[in-house]
């Protein structure tokens, strides 16, 4: 109940290309949905987040689109640079609770 | 410029010694957490402390130990009793109430 399951385990792109990352949940109690970027040998950085009440949020060329009833989540990088290649994380959690996070996926995008 | 700091930032030991990774941060927050980093298993729940002398267990607290003396620090000690103690360790810091964690930079432990 307290998994947040990530797919895929890792993603390779060309430049220009858009990259989609999906994660689904079971427990209907979250209430908030980030998404994070780490590089190599770095802590993880938060990207984007959303709360259920909202079905997309747009952030430049990353959208986190949300589906309350399929419970599941995904973050669209469009145009996708190189520079966007890096392991990425999605997270949920309960009322600012500790955040659970998803096995993570590496995206390499190249040029 | 507020953050949180890891050190070090490599950590070699032998097995069967005892080690202590240091956090700190100086941006008043009130909640601290350390997760563990495996390759293909995301970040794992070490431990959390929400409030100064005092935290709870995460998933994989066995093995670990924790202190929370100062809002400022919340060092981890990996004990001699954790099975495969080889990893990246992340601090994270919050404050109260809100849903934003702050990462240290991390500290890669290797036990020979």
């Amino acid at each position: 109940q307290q998994q947040v399951k990530q797919s895929p385990q890792s993603l390779i792109v060309q430049k220009g290309g858009i990259s989609i990352i999906n994660c689904a949940y079971e427990n209907t109690a979250f209430d908030y949905f980030p998404w994070y970027q780490q590089f190599p040998g770095k802590g993880p950085a938060l990207l984007i987040a959303i709360r259920p009440d909202v079905s997309e949020k747009k952030e430049g060329r990353f959208t986190i689109s949300f589906n309350k009833s399929a419970k599941q989540f995904s973050l669209h990088i469009m145009d996708s640079q190189p520079g966007d290649s890096a392991t990425y994380f999605c997270a949920a959690s309960i009322r600012a609770d500790k955040l659970i996070f998803g096995t993570g996926t590496r995206l390499q995008v190249f040029p | 410029d507020g953050g949180i700091t890891q050190s070090p930032k490599y950590l070699f030991r032998k097995e069967g010694q005892n080690v202590t990774l240091s956090c700190e941060q100086n941006l008043n927050h009130d909640a601290m957490y350390w997760y563990r980093q495996d390759p293909g298993q995301g970040l794992r729940l070490i431990y959390y402390s929400q409030i100064v002398n005092d935290f709870q267990k995460g998933d994989i607290a066995e093995g670990y130990s924790v202190s929370r003396e100062k809002k400022e620090s919340f060092p981890l000690t990996v004990t001699s009793a954790q099975k495969n103690p080889t990893a990246f360790y992340l601090c994270a810091s919050s404050k109260q109430g809100d849903y934003g964690y702050t990462f240290g930079s991390g500290t890669r432990l290797t036990v020979v």
